[in-house]
């Protein structure tokens, strides 16, 4: 069964790099999916972050293009959000989650518990 | 401000049916499937419909949905208190290269 768990530091300072992982159990991550970062502020809306493959292609939203980095360890079964020079706009839920399909405009259909982070100094 | 468009909320009596709309553009639900999420309150997001009309398994069929052109449709029959949740439909856009959400829909069952 496939199981996807988000990791990482829960208070952040701003300016500095927001750093979470999503580890995968029940299937490689070499698999044909899409591994994508979605995140929540408080009480507001959905908000994609973005999309990786295992062969290094990824998409990004506009909004953080210039600030983000996600990135596919084959070798650890894992995938990473990588956001730097945070403010306190960053503050949310981070979710970690599956593509239903191997193209990009696949559904989101297996989701992490979400990671809570907070930018505060 | 969502690139897709839905209403903030909707309303209805338990066992009555309701609908959400999504409305968008050519680039994303003009050219791309639609899937919608179901968000209980303090609880993670779950897909809902995916492919603008097809319901994982465990999603009982009170849940349908549809697309025509450039919006969709979220159609939910005998309304359950337990329905009372955030809707969100989703789809790639092709002129962005990214995946969009609307906004959220707050289903009250009153």
């Amino acid at each position: 069964q496939l199981q996807l768990q988000e990791s990482g530091p829960g208070l952040v300072k701003p300016s500095e790099t927001l750093s979470l992982i999503c580890t995968v159990s029940g299937t490689p991550v070499t698999n044909n999916y899409f591994w994508a970062w979605i995140r929540q502020a408080p009480g507001q809306g959905l908000e994609w972050i973005g999309i990786a493959y295992h062969t290094g292609l990824t998409y990004y939203s506009p909004s953080v293009k210039s600030r983000v980095t996600i990135s596919v360890d084959t070798s650890k079964n894992q995938f990473s959000l990588n956001l730097n020079s945070v403010a306190a706009a960053d503050t949310a839920i981070y979710y970690c989650a599956r593509s239903g399909g191997g193209s990009i405009n696949s559904y989101l259909e297996f989701w992490g518990q979400g990671a809570l982070v907070t930018v505060s100094s | 401000q969502s690139v897709m468009t839905q209403p903030p909320s909707v309303s209805a009596a338990p066992g009555q049916k309701v609908t959400i709309s999504c409305s968008g553009s050519s680039s994303n639900l003009g050219s791309n499937y639609v899937s919608w999420y179901l968000q209980l309150p303090g609880t993670t997001p779950s897909l809902l419909i995916y492919d603008n009309d097809k319901r994982p398994s465990g999603i009982p069929d009170r849940f349908s949905g549809s697309k025509s052109g450039t919006s969709a449709t979220l159609g939910i029959t005998g309304l359950q208190t337990g329905d009372e949740a955030h809707y969100y439909c989703g789809a790639w856009d092709s002129s962005l290269s990214a995946w969009v959400f609307g906004g959220g829909t707050k289903l009250t069952v009153l």
